[in-house]
């Protein structure tokens, strides 16, 4: 067990809907990273937190956003649903000690979200 | 555009076989380079990570080879067992704030271990 923690672990959304996806990262972390994982693919790179702020994005639309709070934990949040948007959706923690030094980052368990 | 390459897509072992994973990238500015394992339904574990000031890491029964000129590096697991029946992916970064989160991976390896 790697000590992040996501929730809820499934979800079923209706197209055009908004979602809320939450991770509280690992004791001792202060970075959150998002990935979505379609059905038999690797892992997608959506966006970092570090420091309550966005720290990097991938190749994602305006309509996926999220949070940082004061104790590390994250939000995801996708808004005006697609169908594609079904996935696994993954988060990882890690910790920026600085000066460019980074510990390896844990995932957690992930969300399961189906759009219908 | 796919920057991380890894074949074979799926592989059969014998159990005690020695099962060989491999990924290619193109950007010649990733620095970090981790194996992950995943089995259904669960979220990605790191098995080992290497940079590449080093040409070869071994942890256990895993072992990563890298070839900065050729711009690959691979996945050995000795003596595979079949409780290392999972979904490996190579994954690489660029260095700088937060890299180890900033993970491109690779399109993933299905590996079956028979008894």
């Amino acid at each position: 067990e790697t000590g992040v923690t996501q929730s809820p672990t499934h979800l079923i959304k209706t197209r055009g809907q908004q979602v809320t996806l939450r991770c509280s990262s690992q004791s001792g972390h202060n970075t959150v990273s998002w990935y979505q994982q379609a059905l038999g693919q690797g892992p997608q790179f959506i966006f970092q937190y570090y420091r309550e702020e966005e720290n990097g994005r991938g190749n994602f639309p305006p309509r996926f956003s999220g949070l940082q709070f004061p104790n590390y934990s994250s939000e995801l949040n996708v808004n005006a649903l697609e169908l594609d948007d079904s996935a696994l959706y993954l988060c990882a923690s890690s910790l920026i000690k600085g000066a460019g030094v980074n510990t390896e980052a844990f995932f957690g368990q992930g969300t399961r979200l189906t759009v219908v | 555009q796919q920057q991380v390459k890894q074949s074979p897509q799926s592989l059969i072992v014998q159990k005690g076989g020695i099962s060989i994973i491999n990924c290619a990238y193109e950007n010649t500015a990733f620095d970090y380079f981790p194996w992950y394992q995943q089995f259904p339904g669960k979220g990605p574990a790191l098995l080992i990570a290497i940079r590449p000031d080093v040409s070869e890491k071994k942890e256990g029964r895993f072992t990563i080879s890298f070839n900065k000129s050729a711009k690959q590096f691979s996945l050995h697991i000795m003596d595979s067992q079949p409780g290392d029946s999972a979904t490996y992916f190579c994954a690489a970064s660029k260095s700088g704030s937060g890299n180890t989160g900033k993970l491109i991976f690779g399109q993933g390896t299905t590996l079956q271990v028979k008894p």
